[in-house]
């Protein structure tokens, strides 16, 4: 089955580590997407990629680090810089950027710091 | 921003239709209006989406006013599983992002 892969479902990290979310899609998509969503809240964009070896800020990317080597993975990395970092994270992937299809989920990264 | 409004939250009763309201008002000629919905704990779910003309799919039925200014999604017969939050959204014009501006959405219950 085609879909977007992100792993692992729950990861606790101690203050002051950086630690890396996985996302893997097979859906042959161009784009991918990194969001955070925190309680009660909508999705906020942090990084989104167009195309391999490009990756681009969203709103909220300060603290956070991604890479786009392979078409399929586009990985997160929260580093010690980012003041809040516990959240739920998505990874979603779409066709293109700048099409009108629909952004495809994953079932995110619970990310718990303390 | 977010540049659509809906209601916090809607009760229905399993089986009814489940008519769930999005007020986007400031939409622009050539943005598209999304559905999405999302299950505690899980990612958001594509729905259906449409520019103007009104628009089935397995899942549901998306409405869309003349005027564009306004639409509601429509699960024409809800169970106890289409409990989730529901979310309006309309593509952001303009730079290279295209991105997508998720708002707080509508927590549908639905009620056996």
């Amino acid at each position: 089955d085609g879909g977007i892969t992100q792993s692992p479902k729950y990861l606790f990290r101690k203050e002051g580590q950086n630690v890396t979310l996985s996302c893997e899609q097979n859906l042959n998509h161009d784009a991918m997407y990194w969001y955070r969503q925190d309680p009660g809240q909508g999705l906020r964009l942090i990084y989104y990629s167009q195309i391999v070896n490009d990756f681009q800020k969203g709103d909220i990317a300060e603290g956070y680090s991604v890479s786009r080597e392979k078409k399929e993975s586009f990985p997160l990395t929260v580093t010690s810089a980012q003041k809040n970092p516990t959240a739920f994270y998505l990874c979603a992937s779409k066709k293109g950027v700048s099409d009108n299809s629909p952004l495809h989920f994953g079932n995110g990264t619970r990310l718990t710091v303390t | 921003d977010a540049k659509t409004t809906q209601p916090p939250s809607m009760d229905c009763a399993e089986g009814r239709a489940a008519n769930l309201p999005c007020n986007h008002s400031t939409i622009s000629g050539n943005e598209y209006v999304y559905w999405y919905r999302q299950i505690h704990s899980q990612g958001p779910q594509y729905i259906i989406h449409g520019l103007k003309n009104n628009e089935t799919n397995e899942m549901a039925s998306l409405i869309i006013t003349e005027d564009r200014k306004s639409s509601t999604l429509i699960l024409p017969h809800a169970t106890l599983r289409d409990t989730a939050v529901y979310y309006c959204i309309v593509r952001e014009n303009g730079g290279a992002t295209n991105k997508l501006i998720f708002g707080t959405g509508t927590l549908l219950a639905v009620q056996p």
